[in-house]
């Protein structure tokens, strides 16, 4: 079955670093979806990729949909402490059935 | 006003029992769907319903029972509770079936099964 993966897991990064996470699919995307979760809340979304190639930009942050539809990165630039949090893709291939992927859990040292 | 409600927010509760989670949402959505997240954080889908219909059934235990009075509201109940059913379960609503639609969580309920 379709399997969605995103690394790394875990994400430590200094205030005011940029970082970048990866989200790799086993079967080619027909979109993709970016949520993220707060500590304690629930996952909130943040914006969907369609086409291929395709490259979002939500202030900060940087969502990038790869050339084959099989593959999604987010880039976070000058990271602040509110963006602490899990950070989700999740992407649709045929059935409709949306697959997340195991999520990236940033912690951000002041 | 909260889009994707859910109660309660916190069940403890024996090995053995039985008890049931409510989600109800006023977004006017057709499809709703309940996700169980794991201490490791991982998200996985459970049910999907679409207008009261049964869409995804994950190899999900039949302990577990979903139910849609109406398409603003898909309960769950869960017999026989054991250990592995802890975990935070989240409801959540699409539009529609549609592969473009955002889905909307609602705040999950924390699950202890002692």
């Amino acid at each position: 079955g379709q399997q969605v993966m995103q690394i790394p897991q875990y994400q430590h990064v200094q205030e005011g670093e940029d970082f970048t996470t990866y989200c790799n699919s086993s079967t080619t995307l027909s979109n993709i979806q970016w949520y993220k979760q707060r500590p304690g809340g629930h996952p909130v979304f943040l914006i969907q990729l369609v086409k291929s190639g395709e490259v979002k930009k939500q202030k900060r942050l940087t969502f990038q949909f790869g050339e084959a539809k099989k593959n999604s990165s987010l880039h976070i630039t000058a990271t602040q402490t509110t963006d602490v949090g899990t950070y989700f893709c999740a992407g649709r291939a045929a059935g409709n059935k949306l697959t997340f992927g195991g999520g990236t859990r940033v912690l951000v040292k002041p | 006003d909260t889009a994707v409600s859910q109660t309660p927010k916190y069940l403890v509760t024996q090995m053995g029992n039985d008890k049931s989670i409510k989600c109800e949402q006023n977004l006017g959505h057709d499809t709703m769907y309940w996700y169980k997240q794991d201490s490791k954080k991982f998200l996985k889908i459970m049910f999907s319903y679409n207008n009261k219909e049964l869409i995804i059934n994950e190899t999900v235990p039949n302990r577990f029972s979903p139910k849609s009075p109406d398409k603003a509201h898909l309960n769950l109940h869960i017999n026989s509770l054991e250990l592995g059913d802890s975990a935070v379960y989240f409801c959540a609503s699409s539009r529609d079936l549609s592969i473009r639609n955002e889905q909307f969580f609602g705040p999950g309920t924390r699950l202890t099964v002692l």
